[in-house]
């Protein structure tokens, strides 16, 4: 089974609203990564959060950790359309870094 | 896209036929992996590489083997095609700098087995 998954699977909300995103896993990290794929093209990384962080920040992206809920979570403010996507969690683990990927969640903001 | 390509793009092929799919960088980074990605299922990982000849299995690595000779090279081979194999393949390469570890990925490997 997958290590991560996120919540909600899908989220449509008004450009200018906030969007937040969840992602659980399963076992300890090194860090926490979140990642945007627009239309089936590669992934792009957007934030890092080390094990040790509670929270971090990147422009408009919040991200924040609970390693003792083993859960993330990611917040877009002020949304806009462009942010439309599917976004992903991915956990680090190991002294070899391995790399696995939560569901996704598909974002769709509406002008 | 950070140096890497996939070939080919597209592929068709029969089930029982072999294939293989090739990652190639030009950013000398050490890690390099292979991903499977399908509707309701996201990203999964098929086998990563830690090192030229150092190679470890992933969530779904049945039915799929590594080779990794050379720094920029990542081979995926399916030994045996089947139609569960149908998906798009992606490589990511990634390098620890200044403390993070980002994953760059390439545009991706669309198999079809019939």
């Amino acid at each position: 089974s997958q290590q991560g998954e996120e919540d909600p699977q899908a989220l449509s909300i008004q450009e200018g609203e906030n969007a937040t995103m969840n992602c659980s896993y399963k076992t300890s990290i090194n860090n926490l990564q979140w990642y945007r794929q627009n239309s089936g093209r590669g992934l792009v990384h957007l934030i890092l959060i080390r094990s040790n962080e509670r929270e971090k920040h990147s422009g408009r992206l919040r991200v924040t950790l609970d390693t003792s809920k083993k859960s993330s979570s990611l917040l877009i403010t002020a949304s806009r359309a462009a942010d439309t996507a599917s976004y992903f969690c991915a956990t680090v683990q190991g002294g070899y870094q391995k790399v696995t990927f939560g569901t996704g969640t598909k974002l769709q903001v509406i002008p | 896209d950070a140096g890497i390509t996939q070939s080919p793009r597209h592929k068709v092929t029969e089930t029982g036929t072999p294939v293989t799919l090739r990652c190639h960088q030009t950013e000398n980074h050490r890690y390099m992996y292979w991903y499977r990605q399908d509707p309701g299922h996201g990203l999964r990982l098929i086998h990563y590489s830690y090192g030229v000849k150092d190679t470890d299995k992933g969530e779904v690595s049945d039915g799929y083997s590594v080779s990794r000779s050379k720094t920029e090279d990542f081979l995926l081979t399916l030994e045996s095609a089947t139609s569960s194999q149908t998906s798009v393949y992606f490589c990511a390469i990634s390098e620890p700098r200044d403390g993070g570890f980002p994953l760059h990925f390439g545009n991706g490997t669309r198999l079809t087995v019939t």
